[in-house]
């Protein structure tokens, strides 16, 4: 079994429309969850992290987090053009604070107008 | 977040040879880290770059292969040893801010002949 899956892509929504991305991870002991935004030929960038159980907002982006389904999900509100890119999902599976990052397979979000 | 840059940004190397990517950061960081991206793939962690030790090797990679320097707190090496075709990647570093939240360089697109 795969440490971090993420759901089968590619997902298309229209403009406006809320993009919903979603990962499940098998490490129980994890305790901190990061959403990067990846456009083609660009590297990785960070949008969000969370630590703890619930939602977290900043600006369209809603990250939620459930410790007990090892569920953490990515909300785009009133997406746009601009937010077609790869979108991963990654685990601290260190087991402490030692940094180290597993990366699901991505999901291809494309806003279309 | 820090400003990370990567030299070379690509290369067009032939089999057998070696090649030695630098990466940059802007800030002492405690934490560095190599990634590598396959055509079409997500990231997969080579290495943690420690200050003033060996580096940590993920499964599947070792050091005889990729060579890595850490000199100290705002630089780092990667080295790609008796490049194949199968070496043609991203290469990508990443510094650890806080322990946990990294962010990325530009990354190094290799080719292998």
């Amino acid at each position: 079994q795969k440490e971090v899956e993420q759901n089968s892509g590619p997902l298309s929504v229209p403009e406006g429309a809320i993009a919903s991305l979603n990962c499940t991870y098998s490490d129980r002991v994890s305790q901190s969850f990061f959403w990067y935004r990846q456009y083609s030929g660009k590297s990785p960038e960070l949008i969000m992290s969370i630590y703890s159980n619930g939602d977290k907002e900043d600006g369209r982006f809603t990250a939620q987090l459930n410790k007990a389904s090892q569920y953490v999900s990515l909300l785009i509100r009133d997406s746009q053009p601009s937010d077609s890119a790869t979108y991963l999902c990654a685990v601290n599976t260190g087991g402490t604070s030692y940094g180290k990052l597993t990366f699901g397979q991505g999901t291809i979000l494309t806003v279309h107008p | 977040s820090a400003v990370i840059s990567q030299k070379p940004s690509r290369d067009i190397c032939q089999r057998g040879t070696s090649l030695t990517i630098q990466c940059q950061v802007d800030s002492q960081v405690t934490m560095m880290f190599w990634y590598r991206q396959q055509p079409g793939q997500s990231l997969t962690l080579i290495a943690t770059a420690n200050q003033g030790s060996e580096a940590t090797y993920e499964s599947g990679f070792v050091i005889d292969k990729f060579p890595i320097s850490r000199p100290n707190l705002t630089f780092s090496t990667l080295t790609v040893s008796n490049m194949s075709p199968e070496d043609s990647s991203i290469y990508l570093c990443s510094a650890g801010l806080s322990t946990d939240t990294q962010y990325f360089g530009p990354g190094t697109r290799l080719t292998v002949l």
